[in-house]
């Protein structure tokens, strides 16, 4: 039961062209949403977050949007740059799960980006 | 300041055996996400501890558990290996009451084969 899917296995762009990398969900109770980026050899690193209250978060060339009603969100970068080439997940938590819940993310398969100069 | 690590960066089993993986989490964390991502998937949620006491629990049998020490690092034991149990194992840690604990930092991962 894949409850936050990435259907694009990989995705190629060409610098300075937008980037969008898209994720849907099927449960309910996700109220936060997150994307990480993710270079060989390393951990996940956290670029961008929003709400369930918002529809869109902006932070420089990322900005994240989110369609609950369609139980969609997508994160956009712009423009691209050759360094953003890494593995893409989007990741999800439940609501009212307690200060401590922030461990608990449900990931999607993730998708490579591939900026080409 | 350090950033999460993790030890062994690689290891190798045979099915049946038993692992120990170790991780350190960034100073000042008292709260650890453990995770399995295996090949071409997402990482998944194995269990979490915060202050030496397991807080939530993803859907892995009992053969898989943790421990928190009082210094806040981790370890995460899997008995009676299986094939299926090769992954990266990535550890992250967080701070669990504080505004920023909704991110966490992840440490390189260690690399399980089991043969």
């Amino acid at each position: 039961d894949q409850q936050v899917k990435q259907n694009s296995p990989s995705l190629s762009v060409q610098e300075g062209r937008i980037s969008i990398l898209n994720c849907d969900y099927t449960n309910s109770m996700f109220d936060y949403f997150l994307w990480y980026k993710k270079y060989p050899a390393e951990g996940p690193t956290f670029l961008i977050s929003i709400s369930s209250i918002k529809d869109k978060n902006e932070d420089g060339r990322f900005t994240v949007f989110l369609n609950k009603s369609a139980k969609h969100l997508s994160l956009h970068i712009v423009p691209s740059q050759p360094g953003d080439s890494a593995v893409y997940f989007c990741a999800a938590r439940p609501a009212n799960a307690g200060g401590t819940s922030y461990g608990k993310l449900t990931f999607g398969q993730g998708t490579i980006l591939t900026v080409h100069p | 300041e350090t950033g999460v690590t993790q030890s062994p960066t690689h290891l190798i089993k045979t099915r049946g055996q038993q692992v120990t993986l170790r991780c350190s989490s960034q100073s000042g964390h008292n709260t650890v996400s453990w995770y399995q991502q295996a090949l071409g998937q997402g990482p998944q949620f194995i269990f979490q501890y915060y202050r030496e006491e397991e807080n939530g629990r993803g859907n892995f049998p009992p053969r898989f558990s943790g421990l928190q020490f009082p210094n806040y690092s981790s370890e995460l034991n899997v008995n009676a290996l299986e094939l299926d149990d090769s992954a990266l194992y990535l550890c992250a840690s967080s701070l669990g009451f504080q505004p920023k604990g909704e991110t966490q930092y992840f440490g390189p991962g260690t690399r399980l084969l089991v043969l």
